[in-house]
């Protein structure tokens, strides 16, 4: 157990829809960031949030949106899918920046857009 | 940004046998991680390793930051080693990955 943890670890929707993706970092860990792995697209960061506040974004749709909340956990929300996004999404978590230890990462959600 | 390149793309290996994979970046960094992916898609944090060797059981691996490079060796392989492996940097503040290598470990 790495001590990240996501919920759902499986979700299959229908394009249209909408999810809520959960991540609840280490303890003591103030950054979260999340990542979506496509099998055309390897790993690609998609933003992180520090302590509550959106820190850095990456290759994010519109569509995609996240937020933490004060309890440090955070979720990401991903509507209008479309079969293109189905994918693995992983959150990581780490006290700041790289911290002594890294980034470690959460189990993943794998989700399904049929 | 920051270009992450992996060598080689897939490797072969009959159980037993050492490995090294290689991991090349184009820009100085803060911090370098090696990940294993297993067959159920997990990412396994294996090395924090922004510069120097570390060795964990069969698996070790050395940065040389320098010369902006990274290697990870397996020895005496096993099928449980079979997964693809990450290198992953961080430029700024945020993991790049690079490709990865897909490993096969026959038994």
């Amino acid at each position: 157990d790495s001590g990240v943890t996501q919920t759902p670890k499986h979700l299959i929707t229908a394009t249209g829809q909408r999810v809520t993706l959960r991540c609840s970092p280490r303890s003591g860990d103030l950054s979260v960031y999340w990542y979506q792995q496509s099998l055309d697209q390897g790993l690609q960061f998609l933003i992180q949030y520090y302590n509550g506040e959106e820190r850095a974004k990456g290759n994010i749709l519109e569509r995609f949106s996240a937020q933490q909340f004060p309890d440090l956990h955070s979720e990401l929300n991903l509507s209008s899918l479309e079969l293109g996004d189905s994918a693995l999404y992983f959150c990581a978590s780490s006290v700041g920046g790289p911290g002594k230890e890294g980034y470690t990462f959460g189990s993943g959600t794998r989700l399904t857009v049929v | 940004g920051i270009q992450v390149e992996q060598s080689p793309p897939d490797l072969i290996l009959q159980e037993g046998a050492n490995s090294t994979l290689r991991c090349n970046f184009s820009d100085s960094v803060n911090n370098l991680q090696w990940f294993h992916q297993n067959p159920w898609g997990q990412l396994i944090n294996l090395f924090y390793i922004p510069s120097g060797t570390k060795q964990n059981g069969r698996l070790s691996a050395t940065t040389v930051a320098t010369e902006r490079y990274s290697l990870l060796y397996i020895s005496s392989s096993q099928t449980t080693d079979s997964g693809v492996y990450f290198c992953a940097v961080v430029p700024g503040n945020k993991l790049t990955f690079g490709g990865g290598t897909r490993v096969l470990v026959k038994p």
